[in-house]
């Protein structure tokens, strides 16, 4: 079967760094999202991989290997506003994304 | 990146009733538009993919007849949740694609519906 595994949640220190793990089974692959939602709100778009290697985009990073099924998100210089739940989601043959139950990110002062 | 609105944020009803969702892509045309729910603390559960003019394709399990999804125009999608019920309550969150899958899918802001 198709699944995303990633911690259910996670508590960093404001102004440190945290990553966020995601391992994935899908039949097929065309590719891993990252996204973040805020409680009550929709979630919006933070990365998107299809080959592997790491993807800087900011205070956030985003690494694939997908021999290993696996992704991280990488998040630097913690902010209070990043409190958080990130979603890890595979692509799979189909082009149907498969969801992760997200990663409920705690930032303590 | 693209605007997708949502529409109502929020909305109470009465169990027995209809309630209907709008998704309209404000700056794009939306040729699939993706309709998921999310209960608390789980993973959002893709309902359906709809396409532009065609019948909508349900996920296994969701009843069609209960929820109706029209995509009559390629900026706007519309689901009706029929006859609701309080196990309806949830969060339910759209996304539209001016491409093929999901590569290009921007999400709405989400509905959050309360059947009492």
């Amino acid at each position: 079967g198709q699944n995303i595994d990633q911690p259910t949640e996670m508590t960093a220190t404001e102004g440190a760094i945290v990553q966020i793990n995601c391992t994935y089974q899908t039949s097929g692959f065309n590719g891993l999202f990252w996204y973040q939602q805020h409680a009550g709100e929709a979630p919006t778009f933070l990365s998107y991989n299809v080959l592997d290697g790491l993807e800087e985009k900011g205070r956030f990073s985003s690494f694939l290997s997908r021999s290993k099924g696996y992704s991280y998100l990488l998040l630097k210089e913690l902010q209070m506003k990043d409190s958080a739940s990130y979603l890890c989601a595979a692509m799979d043959s189909n082009y149907q994304l498969i969801w992760g139950a997200g990663t409920k990110l705690i930032i303590k002062p | 990146g693209a605007v997708v609105s949502q529409h109502p944020s929020r909305v109470i009803c009465k169990s027995g009733t209809s309630v209907k969702i709008e998704c309209r892509s404000l700056d794009f045309q939306a040729t699939t538009m993706f309709w998921y729910r999310q209960f608390p603390k789980k993973s959002l559960m893709l309902m359906a993919t709809s396409n532009e003019g065609s019948k909508a394709t349900y996920e296994q399990g969701v009843e069609k007849d209960k929820f109706l999804i029209n995509h009559a125009s390629l900026t706007l999608s519309t689901l009706t949740v029929t006859s609701a019920h309080p196990e309806d309550s949830s969060f339910y969150i759209c996304s539209a694609s001016s491409g093929q899958g999901h590569t290009e899918a921007f999400f709405g802001q989400g509905t959050r519906l309360t059947v009492v």
